[in-house]
């Protein structure tokens, strides 16, 4: 198995410009979650996705950021305009959401600097 | 509001030492904890935790959930140095939703 996919994993961009994540999660797997990680804030919940349906996206910062799960296999996170404090490591991770099998499986993240 | 606190904030022990990691947590509806552990990349899942009392064991590590004092440890015995992560703990409530801790930065020294 390949894993949750996630590119690109290095994103060097200027203020103001638009930004786009990706993610394939592993096959078969019917949740999707969103995270960002930072030195002073840890690992946060951005959205997730059950059945490529959002159900939680209290996470998310701004209006700035939207996600989509246009199908089972692929997620955006798209952060338009770019801001220097959006600097972080973001992942994606998924689950097989059935009955007691919630562990969820990171992706190997996307490192963001915005200048 | 759903929260996790994790102890210590970080640790620098000697291979061969037997170290120690705590989770508390408050949260509505709970349902499972989960650890994982993080190095220079992706977490990595270890345990997941519902039932209180029962030790999940993996070589080294192993760890209990104490749902009466709404805690968790995660014990490494005779540490090595590729034991040095970051380690998380989570909490899932209602939903699929984890709730993260500020992790435990474990640094084992040769």
């Amino acid at each position: 198995d390949a894993g949750v996919i996630q590119s690109p994993r290095h994103e060097v961009t200027e203020m103001g410009q638009e930004v786009t994540l990706r993610c394939k999660p592993i096959s078969g797997h019917n949740s999707l979650f969103w995270y960002r990680q930072t030195m002073m804030r840890g690992l946060e919940l951005l959205i997730y996705f059950n059945n490529n349906v959002p159900i939680d996206d209290s996470g998310m910062p701004e209006d700035r950021f939207s996600a989509k799960m246009p199908n089972a296999s692929f997620s955006t996170l798209k952060i338009q305009p770019s801001e220097p404090r959006d600097s972080a490591v973001y992942f994606c991770a998924s689950s097989l959401s059935v009955r007691s099998t919630y562990e969820q499986y990171f992706g190997p993240g996307t490192r963001l600097t915005v200048t | 509001e759903d929260k996790v606190v994790q102890s210590p904030l970080s640790l620098v022990v000697h291979e061969g030492d037997t170290v120690t990691l705590n989770c508390s947590y408050e949260v509505t509806n709970f349902r499972s904890l989960l650890w994982y552990k993080q190095e220079k990349k992706a977490p990595t899942f270890l345990f997941m935790l519902t039932s209180s009392g029962i030790e999940k064991k993996s070589g080294r590590l192993s760890s209990i959930l104490d749902k009466k004092e709404l805690s968790s440890i995660l014990n490494i015995t005779a540490t090595q140095t590729g034991d040095s992560a970051i380690y998380l703990c989570a909490v899932r409530g209602y939903g699929n939703k984890l709730v993260f801790g500020a992790g435990t930065i474990l640094r084992v020294k040769s």
